[in-house]
């Protein structure tokens, strides 16, 4: 099956500092990714969604400028978390459409902690 | 839009019991996927099933089995015979149609968080 890596699966910064998290689609090619953010003990959260190409598409309320989308090549898919903030804390995760039907394949996931 | 609405938040359930986790969507799609997740305290999502809405045909792979009843929009999961290995976070999701355009969207559940006692 197709698999997603993210990189790293741990991180913890200081307050105001900018995280990069990268996701990688290792054995297929994706022109779509997306960005999914669960906060502890609750659900996923789609983010935006992440175009080889092209701009990001962002959900209601994600800020564009707080959280930048860079879809650098077919396998590769970057979240830039800037400026973060305690509340910025949380589980990122990745996926990326594959095979005939587009199912979805998840990453990891990236446990974010800031100080 | 679209909603998935898994009403047990938690669940608690003595080795070898079974147990049904719920679950309940509103789309307004003629078409639609629905999937169920599985997420170990590792945090990875492990996929489990997907389900195409003209499909209403009752699943089962080894000790889980799925119900798909489009007249109640519901898509309930089974585990017979629950085993500690099952303690994980459950979560029921739901695709608006496939566009043709390469890609999907995926709706979730709260999630329901199975835990199961020796």
């Amino acid at each position: 099956g197709a698999v997603v890596s993210q990189h790293p699966s741990r991180v913890i910064c200081k307050s105001g500092t900018s995280v990069k998290i990268e996701c990688r689609s290792l054995d297929f090619q994706a022109t779509t990714m997306f960005w999914y953010r669960q906060f502890p003990k609750q659900s996923l959260m789609l983010m935006a969604t992440s175009n080889e190409g092209s701009k990001a598409t962002y959900e209601q309320g994600v800020e564009k400028d707080k959280f930048l989308i860079n879809h650098a090549s077919l396998t590769l898919s970057t979240l830039t978390v800037t400026s973060a903030h305690p509340e910025d804390s949380s589980f990122y995760i990745c996926s990326a459409p594959a095979g005939l039907n587009n199912e979805q394949f998840f990453g990891p996931g990236t446990r974010l902690t800031v100080l | 839009a679209q909603k998935v609405t898994q009403a047990q938040t938690e669940i608690s359930v003595v080795e070898k019991e079974d147990v049904t986790l719920d679950c309940v969507y509103e789309t307004r799609d003629t078409t639609y996927y629905l999937f169920w997740y599985k997420q170990p305290p590792s945090g990875e999502l492990v996929f489990l099933i997907r389900r195409n809405s003209f499909d209403e045909q009752n699943e089962i792979s080894g000790r889980y089995s799925w119900n798909f009843q489009k007249s109640t929009s519901s898509f309930n999961f089974t585990i017979t015979a629950s085993q500690v290995v099952d303690s994980a976070v459950y979560f029921c999701a739901l695709s608006e149609p496939y566009s043709g355009a390469g890609s999907y969207q995926l709706t979730f559940g709260k999630g329901t968080k199975l835990s199961v006692i020796p």
